[in-house]
């Protein structure tokens, strides 16, 4: 798979439901971000989660890393119709001390929940 | 909360026609950014700008477009004669360090 894959693909579960969504991506990175996209808009920021950290939590989210597996997961806990949305997850080259915020995107869970 | 703003959200242009993609990131942020998403495609890192100079650039960022600061708060793209390959929504983003914002994005359909 390439750099920051998701799966599945597409998900659909009633509101209430948990929803899992995971990013599986190939070289070493500094960080992961999870991003949020409703249809035709902008990039809403989830949540950051360093190489350094495990898990991450924020609200209803809860993000985990395990970078010998080179994955990540996102679960959305308690969904509702407002959480439907495209899911993004996006890796980093950042390269030591130096800053280019070069993200590589996946394509992405488009997740529906259903009321 | 300080937010990414990018103008126009949507334009319309003729091939090989120039276009000014406007952005005013958010106002402590140092890196600024701009990335593409081709309808049903994965959203492109295009272009990364620090400290007045352009820090890395992708492949697709060829010498049709550009980037400018002009003053304190705009950050500017620059595609200097569009092509139909180049209708794509386009962000700008900003961060004061890892954490990377974006704005709603611009349509551009070059027809």
């Amino acid at each position: 798979s390439q750099q920051g894959e998701e799966d599945p693909q597409a998900l659909s579960i009633q509101e209430g439901e948990n929803a899992t969504m995971n990013c599986s991506y190939k070289t070493s990175i500094n960080n992961l971000q999870w991003y949020r996209q409703n249809s035709g808009r902008g990039l809403v920021h989830l949540i950051l989660i360093r190489s350094n950290e495990r898990e991450k939590h924020s609200g209803r989210l809860r993000v985990t890393l395990d970078t010998s597996k080179k994955s990540s997961s996102l679960l959305i806990t308690a969904s509702r119709a407002a959480d439907t949305a495209s899911y993004f997850c996006a890796t980093d080259d950042w390269a030591g001390g130096t800053s280019y915020g070069k993200l590589t995107f996946g394509q992405g869970t488009i997740l529906t929940v259903h009321p | 909360e300080p937010e990414v703003t990018q103008t126009p959200s949507h334009q319309v242009t003729q091939m090989g026609q120039e276009v000014i993609l406007r952005c005013v990131p958010i106002s402590n942020h140092l890196y600024f950014y701009w990335y593409r998403q081709i309808l049903g495609q994965k959203v492109e890192f295009l272009v990364s700008f620090y400290n007045n100079e352009i820090s890395e650039k992708s492949e697709i960022f060829d010498d049709q477009f550009s980037v400018e600061r002009p003053d304190g708060s705009n950050f500017t793209l620059k595609i200097r004669s569009t092509k139909l390959e180049d209708s794509a929504m386009y962000f700008c983003a900003s961060s004061e360090l890892n954490t990377i914002y974006f704005g709603e994005g611009s349509w551009l359909t070059v027809v």
